[in-house]
């Protein structure tokens, strides 16, 4: 069993639609970030959160560590919304990041 | 600021030939990470490096692989004998900090295929 998992693997979408991607963790961790990969490009950071909720433009980004649970909100979806989004904890007692699989997200016009 | 740096963007090479990949990290960051993204797999951890040291290389295949952060220039991630098996994204991360508890910063990634 992986120490990260995410769902669903795979997301599609109309535009305007509410989404939600979920990731669990079995580990403790000192953080937990959200990641967004388009296709053939880089990898940029979208969110680091250790508690609570954290809100960027349509993004929303909860943690419950007492569930060892994350989701990732995003409201009025948009075509350029598409990308894989990664789950990504960070180990208390090292310094690297532990990855799930990824969510395939596509919203349609 | 220029973000983290990575070269070449794409790189081809034949089997057993020798693959550099580089990145220079973010200005004032002076630990580095290199992960790997196989073909529709996830992305691992192979190495972390701070300046002149290897601290966790638990992630990086016992053969042919090896990875350096010298005192000056970018860190340099080099696949001896390349086979295609290699074939993958390899992307760097920077942090100014030993934890990854701040927002992690990433490269663009080289793209290395193996024909």
């Amino acid at each position: 069993k992986n120490e990260v998992e995410q769902s669903p693997q795979n997301l599609t979408a109309q535009e305007g639609e509410f989404i939600t991607i979920n990731c669990s963790y079995s580990v403790g961790i000192s953080a937990l970030h959200w990641l967004q990969q388009h296709p053939g490009g880089g990898i940029v950071s979208l969110f680091m959160l250790s508690s609570g909720k954290k809100k960027h433009g349509r993004l929303i980004a909860t943690i419950n560590i007492q569930e060892k649970h994350s989701s990732l909100h995003i409201t009025a979806s948009h075509p350029r919304d598409s990308a894989v989004y990664i789950c990504a904890v960070s180990l208390y007692n090292t310094d690297k990041l532990i990855f799930g699989t990824g969510t395939r997200l596509q919203v349609f016009p | 600021n220029a973000g983290v740096m990575q070269n070449p963007r794409h790189l081809v090479r034949r089997r057993g030939q020798e693959a550099r990949l580089r990145c220079s990290p973010m200005k004032g960051h002076s630990h580095v990470y290199w992960y790997r993204q196989l073909p529709e797999e996830g992305l691992k951890f192979m190495v972390y490096l701070q300046k002149e040291n290897i601290i966790d290389e638990s992630g990086m295949p016992k053969e042919r692989f090896s990875a350096e952060f010298p005192k000056e220039g970018p860190s340099i991630l080099r696949i001896q004998q390349v086979v295609r098996g290699d074939s993958a994204a390899y992307f760097c991360a920077s942090s100014p900090f030993q934890v990854m508890n701040t927002e992690a910063f990433f490269g663009q990634g080289t793209r290395l295929t193996v024909v």
